[in-house]
């Protein structure tokens, strides 16, 4: 079956300027994370949704940066007036969470941020 | 809140050789631990996972790692290497509640050579 998708796979922008980012979760996967990976870094989670619970958004760096998902499918992420330090490879990653024995996280293959 | 640390940013190493990549872990309750493999230019793919049971896991591409709770580790090691490993590793861990975000070392990038 298909995996988690990302759209763009490449994001060049301007400082200043607001940008989407889109996740397509694993079909009939209920959690959906969003990670940032900034270069020489490991990955810092942002934002959890889980069902139509309220999201986990403990990771969020600043006010720029929200996140939305439509029930149990598309998530979109968005910073609003990019700053340089947003540059980053933003991973989105589905699970089958709330299931026994099953906490595999499956990742997209990213969005390359690059904000000029 | 828990931690990681791999202890080695690069390992190069010739092909044939065996390799140990080292992650130690931090954290005041019981976790389940992870090693995610990534491509040049690819998503993350689980290597392999210690939910609970043997302290020795078999993972994909020849992979496993030993979960050592006295030393609070989970080292990944593999006999002998392929070009083909030549990667990022990097270690994670989580708490056992749903919706725990996974927690993930800075990672060890594997150089494999001829």
């Amino acid at each position: 079956g298909a995996g988690v998708s990302q759209s763009p796979s490449n994001k060049v922008t301007e400082k200043g300027k607001d940008v989407e980012l889109r996740c397509d979760p694993i079909s009939g996967h209920t959690a959906l994370y969003w990670y940032r990976q900034r270069l020489g870094q490991g990955l810092e989670f942002l934002i959890y949704f889980q069902g139509n619970s309220a999201p986990d958004k403990s990771g969020l760096p600043s006010d720029r940066f929200s996140a939305e998902r439509t029930g149990e499918s598309v998530s979109t992420l968005t910073i609003q007036r990019t700053q340089q330090e947003d540059s980053a490879v933003y991973l989105c990653a589905s699970s089958l969470e709330g299931t026994s024995g099953t906490y595999e996280q499956y990742f997209g293959p990213g969005t390359r941020l690059t904000v000029t | 809140a828990q931690s990681v640390t791999q202890l080695d940013s690069q390992v190069p190493v010739f092909e044939e050789a065996p390799v140990e990549l080292r992650c130690n872990y931090s954290s005041s309750v019981s976790v389940y631990l992870f090693w995610y493999v990534q491509y040049p230019n690819q998503g993350l793919q689980l290597l392999l996972k210690y939910l609970s049971g043997s302290t020795l896991v078999k993972g994909i591409n020849g992979f496993e790692a030993e979960f050592n709770k006295s030393q609070t580790s989970f080292h990944l090691r593999k006999p002998s290497v392929h070009i083909s490993d030549t990667a990022e590793y990097f270690c994670a861990v989580s708490g056992y509640q749903a919706g725990t975000a996974l927690i993930f070392g800075k990672g060890t990038t594997l150089s494999v050579s001829s």
